[in-house]
């Protein structure tokens, strides 16, 4: 079975650019989440989307949004990029028909996108 | 609200000795507590969790955990480290939201250093 696939990897923008980031979950699994881990500020929780719709939103800056698809692929954007969104984007997913696999934190997470803003 | 706090930024031990990684958490209720360990530029991975059944717990690669409820706590042991444990660990608290569902909350995380 195919495990949570993330691209691009690596990305380097410059200030005031967008970025979308795709997470392709594993097969069958329905709830996608979205983390952001920089050195500072550790492993903050951004938002979950479950059956194309956003369940669950942490506290960023509208800046950040996404979106799911009808097979369970999901997009996150960042618009207008500061220097401080330099972090290692990381999607999981889940069979959590509840709430993202946060009762069971049977998350299952992918390698993450380097996003380096310069 | 509930929060996890790892008491050691980082760790070293010696190949073949325990390894002990601490964690105490803050709930308002009665909670759901994971370690997930994350090797050099990849994706985390599942350690162990704990829901309510057993206080010991095991997990892949012979580690374990306690649930101390009096002390709030949930530290992660192995009775002999092995150079591939060296990685970063996150204790981790499922967070129930306002709205449905929840959501999880790591700790910052503890590096694990292993010499030989």
């Amino acid at each position: 079975k195919a495990g949570v696939t993330q691209t691009p990897r690596y990305l380097i923008k410059t200030r005031g650019q967008q970025v979308t980031l795709s997470c392709s979950p594993i097969s069958g699994h329905r709830s996608v989440s979205w983390y952001q881990q920089t050195p500072g500020q550790g492993l903050q929780f951004l938002f979950e989307y479950f059956s194309e719709t956003q369940r669950n939103k942490g506290n960023f800056p509208g800046r950040f949004s996404g979106r799911q698809f009808s097979n369970s692929r999901s997009e996150m954007n960042v618009s207008t990029l500061e220097l401080g969104d330099s972090a290692l984007y990381l999607c999981a997913s889940s069979s959590s028909l509840t709430s993202g696999g946060a009762e069971t934190g049977e998350l299952f997470f992918g390698e993450g996108s380097r996003l380096t803003v310069l | 609200a509930q929060s996890v706090t790892q008491l050691d930024s980082h760790v070293s031990v010696s190949e073949g000795t325990p390894v002990l990684l601490r964690c105490n958490y803050s709930s308002s209720y009665s909670p759901s507590l994971f370690w997930y360990v994350q090797h050099p530029n990849k994706g985390l991975q599942l350690l162990l969790k704990y829901t309510s059944a057993a206080t010991l717990v095991k997990g892949i690669n012979g580690f374990e955990a306690e649930f101390k409820k009096s002390e709030t706590s949930f530290h992660l042991t192995k009775p002999s480290a092995h150079m591939s444990d060296a990685a970063e660990y996150f204790c981790v608290v499922s967070q129930r939201r306002s709205q449905a569902g929840t959501a999880l909350i790591f700790g910052k995380g503890t590096t694990l250093s292993v010499s030989s």
